[in-house]
């Protein structure tokens, strides 16, 4: 079955900085890796996805890239602003009614 | 929009008795739900995989008689905790997908907190 590692599993920045997380897979047959943030307590909030047909993706301040060949995928976070910081989780799956196997987070701090 | 609700946010109960969790989908119809069980400071882990009027699909080592799985219609999903232990406080989330081949998103309930004393 599906393994996603995810690295690193705590990262602090200044505000203003680039975030950096990183994930990898083992499914070749997976499609569909999406991301999400989870404040504490609170539910899982997908933030961007991207499908195996697509290298990379934006959407203002966050990017995704993903690499088919190396089976990894990428969260790029830009000008960081502390209302940030929370716990990040990459997933990966087959998409459709297929189920999603979560990495295991990343705790984001974003310092003023 | 998508919105799925849980119910109840928050139960405590007696070791020995059984709780049940109701996940909905308020605004589409969802073929499919998932359910996870999230530990503190921990990744979600999928315990089942519910699909509407069938059996559901439960991930390894997940006791199927222990976490009873109902997905009688197209928009309920409920996860029935038997004879509830101290071990199995933990954060119940429900998530629920259109399936479609537009999106693949999963909605996810606000989550349930079930404390077994």
């Amino acid at each position: 079955g599906e393994n996603v590692e995810q690295h690193p599993s705590t990262l602090s920045v200044q505000e203003g900085d680039s975030a950096v997380i990183k994930c990898t897979y083992s499914d070749s047959a997976s499609n569909y890796f999406p991301w999400y943030k989870q404040e504490l307590g609170k539910r899982p909030q997908l933030i961007i996805d991207i499908r195996s047909n697509v290298g990379e993706k934006k959407d203002q301040r966050i990017a995704v890239t993903l690499n088919k060949t190396a089976k990894h995928f990428s969260l790029h976070i830009t000008e960081t602003q502390p209302e940030d910081s929370a716990v990040y989780f990459c997933a990966a799956g087959r998409g459709g009614f297929q189920k999603l196997v979560f990495g295991t987070g990343t705790r984001l701090l974003v310092s003023p | 929009g998508a919105v799925v609700s849980q119910h109840p946010s928050r139960v405590i109960c007696k070791s020995g008795t059984s709780v049940k969790i109701e996940c909905r989908s308020l605004d589409f119809q969802a073929t499919t739900m998932f359910w996870y069980r999230q530990f503190p400071k921990k990744s979600l882990m999928l315990m089942a995989t519910s699909n509407e009027g069938s059996k559901a699909t439960y991930e390894q080592g997940v006791e199927k008689d222990k976490f009873l799985i109902n997905h009688a219609s197209l928009t309920l999903s409920t996860l029935t905790v038997t004879s509830a232990h101290p071990e199995d406080s933990s954060f119940y989330i429900c998530s629920a997908t259109k399936g479609t081949d537009s999106t693949y998103e999963q909605y996810f309930g606000p989550g349930t907190r079930l404390t077994v004393t």
